[in-house]
């Protein structure tokens, strides 16, 4: 089963414009990951926050974490084409932690030149 | 350095056959995860393997499916009698520490068709 939920499922924007996905999740948490996919085939790890932070940034990359509501947001900004992917939200599970990620179902990002 | 390979990158089968899927993580990392990932869909997990033993196998769909990591390095994992609701893109992945806390590298993954 999957725990994140993501919006917008697919996201069409230019060049230089910003990005903004959400995801939602439904258990406690370790720590919250996003990660990029290309083509259908392996995940690149973006962005890690934990459960006790509430924002991160990586580059052009921004994260947040509200743990009250169970969501996160992830913002790139002044997108690229090379920037087109799936992005995914996973969690850690906060009990029983054993090392699994719990994926959600993904945003298409689409950034026309 | 090299990142987490797997093999072959594509299997074709019948339905009812038997198939293997590998998976070399990256050396050093003492953790292990499969994942399977259904078009359109995020990641499922399926097992996570804490040097040989399996720490939790809980997303396994069924006795039809299996994992091994002999020597804590290499993984394979094993499918019997194959169903065309198998096929999908098998994802394997590693990370140097436990519980979570650390990203997981993946590899490019296995994509499996069961005619």
């Amino acid at each position: 089963s999957q725990q994140g939920e993501e919006d917008p499922q697919a996201l069409s924007i230019q060049e230089g414009e910003n990005a903004t996905m959400n995801c939602s999740y439904k258990t406690s948490i370790n720590n919250l990951q996003w990660y990029r996919q290309n083509s259908g085939r392996g995940l690149v790890h973006l962005i890690l926050i934990r459960s006790n932070e509430r924002e991160k940034h990586s580059g052009r990359l921004r994260v947040t974490l509200d743990t009250s509501k169970k969501s996160s947001s992830l913002l790139i900004t002044a997108s690229r084409a090379a920037d087109t992917a799936s992005y995914f939200c996973a969690t850690a599970p906060g009990s029983g932690n054993t090392g699994k990620l719990i994926f959600g179902q993904g945003t298409t990002l689409q950034v026309k030149p | 350095g090299a990142g987490v390979s797997q093999t072959p990158s594509n299997k074709v089968t019948e339905k009812g056959k038997y198939v293997e899927l590998r998976c070399d993580p990256i050396s050093g990392h003492t953790a292990l995860y499969w994942y399977r990932q259904s078009l359109g869909q995020g990641p499922e997990f399926l097992i996570y393997f804490q040097g040989t033993g399996a720490a939790d196998d809980s997303g396994l769909p069924n006795d039809r499916f299996f994992a091994v990591r002999p020597e804590g390095s290499v993984s394979t994992l094993k499918i019997q009698r194959t169903e065309r609701g198998d096929s999908a893109v098998y994802l394997c992945a590693s990370s140097p520490l436990v519980a979570g806390t650390d990203e997981q590298f993946f590899g490019p993954g296995t994509r499996l068709t069961v005619l």
